[in-house]
C-alpha cells in the first residue's frame, strides 16, 4: 500500500493548458508538501500545508494554486501552462509540523512536460 | 542564509571501490537538521539519513557511513564496497529553525557505479 501516492505519473500537455496534479498520503501525517525538481535535478519547495493551513507559500507564480480538501489530500492545480513549467513535481509529508525535525516521505513523482 | 552544497556534480566509481560524497552547509541557526536521500534511476527520493545539530557522533549503516563536523560545516557520506544498486543521486538536505518547515536541499551528486 502506497504511503505517498500521485497522480498522474507522467503528463504530457501543451501550453497554455490547465492541468491538475493529485497527491494523497496514508500516513496520518499532518504536514504535506509540493516540491518541483528542475532538469538539472534542482529540488525546491513550492508549497507546504499543515491541517489543510497553507504554512509556506515559496516565489510561485499564482499560476499555481495548491488545495488540501483535507490533511490527507493535497492537490496541485497549474493554469496556462508555460514551457519553464516542464519538471518533475514531488509531493511528500511529515509527521513534524517542521520538515526540519522529521522525515520527509516522497511520492513517486509526476513528470509534466509541456509542449 | 541557509544554504547546502554539495560540490562534486558526478562521481563514477568501479564496484567495490569506497565514495565519499561531500556536503557543506551554512545556517545561522543553533539547532538544525542535516538530511541525505537517495534518488535512483527510478525517480523516488529516499530518506536515509537525519542527523540533529546537537549530535555529532558518526553513523554507521551496513555500507553507509556518515561524518558530521560542526567545525568545518560538513555532513559527508561515506559507501564502503560500493555496488552497481548505489549508482543514483544522493541530496544532502538542511532544515533549521529559521526556515519555517523547509528543507534546503543541495545541488545533488550523481553516483555511477560501474561493474
Amino acid at each position: 500500500d502506497t504511503a505517498v501516492s500521485q497522480t498522474p505519473k507522467y503528463l504530457v500537455t501543451q501550453m497554455g493548458n490547465d492541468k491538475s496534479i493529485k497527491c494523497e498520503q496514508n500516513l496520518g501525517h499532518d504536514t504535506m508538501y509540493w516540491y518541483k525538481q528542475d532538469s538539472k535535478k534542482f529540488l525546491k519547495i513550492m508549497f507546504s500545508y499543515n491541517n489543510k493551513e497553507l504554512i509556506i507559500n515559496e516565489t510561485v507564480p499564482n499560476r499555481f494554486s495548491p488545495k488540501s480538501p483535507d490533511k490527507a489530500h493535497l492537490n496541485l492545480h497549474i493554469n496556462s501552462l508555460e514551457l519553464g513549467d516542464s519538471a518533475v513535481y514531488f509531493c511528500a509529508s511529515s509527521q513534524a509540523q517542521i520538515a526540519n525535525t522529521g522525515e520527509l516521505f516522497f511520492g513517486e513523482g509526476s513528470r509534466l512536460t509541456v509542449l | 542564509a541557509q544554504k547546502v552544497t554539495q560540490a562534486q556534480t558526478e562521481i563514477s566509481v568501479v564496484e567495490k571501490e569506497d565514495v565519499t560524497l561531500d556536503c557543506v552547509y551554512e545556517t545561522r541557526d543553533t539547532t538544525y537538521y542535516l538530511f541525505w536521500y537517495k534518488q535512483p534511476p527510478s525517480g523516488e527520493l529516499v530518506f536515509l539519513i537525519r542527523r540533529n545539530s546537537f549530535d555529532e557522533q558518526n553513523e554507521i549503516s551496513g555500507r553507509y557511513s556518515w561524518n558530521f563536523q560542526k567545525s568545518t560545516s560538513s555532513f559527508n557520506f561515506t559507501i564502503t564496497a560500493s555496488q552497481v544498486v548505489d549508482s543514483a543521486v544522493y541530496f544532502c538536505a538542511l532544515g533549521g529553525s529559521s526556515n519555517t518547515g523547509k528543507l534546503i536541499f543541495g545541488q545533488g551528486t550523481t553516483l555511477q557505479v560501474k561493474p
